[in-house]
């Protein structure tokens, strides 16, 4: 099956810094791309879809400004908190879509867990 | 609009019981819908799906079948084991995005 990858897998940053997390179709080209977020037992918000060298769709309520989406290559797409808060403390998934499944299924990264001190 | 109804868990069982986690969803036409599995500190694993009605989607002993009539896709297992001990999320596709339930946290006991 298609695989991503997201590096790093954890992180934690002081306050006030930026924080940027990498997403990579290890096997496919992901023409598109999502960022979810995910509170400790709780179900997965999409943040934003990414399409490949456009800019990104963010849902209602997501910071375009605080969360920045890259999505430079068909293979990499990145997310940078800024300015990163305690609040913006969360596990941050990202998956890509692959023309492989047949449908749009969706292949998802193994997740990176943001802490802010 | 479009949206994904799981039951509340947590379901605890014994190992080898039966296993049922339903899900029902509303939608306009007839999306795929997907089972999502996530073990702990773990991103979503792709556990089965199924992209039109009455079809069935399997996977590692897990089944759903895709009830238009009822427009649900419950997920079954005939024996679960300890290593089934996971979080299941129920989705579908939307327009362009996915549509997830809250998830369904399963807990077998040996």
């Amino acid at each position: 099956g298609a695989v991503v990858s997201q590096h790093p897998s954890w992180v934690i940053c002081k306050s006030g810094t930026s924080v940027k997390i990498e997403c990579r179709s290890l096997d496919f080209q992901a023409t598109t791309m999502f960022w979810y977020r995910q509170f400790p037992k709780q179900s997965l918000m999409l943040m934003a879809t990414s399409n490949e060298g456009s800019k990104a769709t963010y849902e209602q309520g997501v910071e375009k400004d605080k969360f920045l989406i890259n999505h430079a290559s068909l293979t990499l797409s990145t997310l940078t908190v800024t300015s990163a808060h305690p609040e913006d403390s969360s596990f941050y998934i990202c998956s890509g879509t692959s023309a492989l499944g047949g449908t749009d299924t969706q292949y998802f990264g193994p997740g990176t867990r943001l802490t802010v001190l | 609009g479009n949206s994904v109804t799981q039951m509340e868990g947590p379901v605890t069982l014994s190992e080898e019981a039966f296993l049922t986690i339903n899900c029902t969803y509303t939608a306009t036409g007839y999306p795929s819908l997907f089972w999502y599995v996530q073990y702990p500190g773990e991103g979503l694993q792709l556990l089965l799906k199924a992209t039109k009605a009455d079809d069935k989607g399997s996977n590692k002993g897990f089944e759903a079948t895709y009830r238009k009539e009822t427009t649900s896709f419950h997920l079954e297992k005939g024996s679960v084991q300890v290593s089934d001990s996971a979080v299941y999320f129920c989705a579908l596709e939307g327009t362009y995005k996915y549509i997830f339930g809250t998830g369904t946290r399963l807990k077998v006991l040996a």
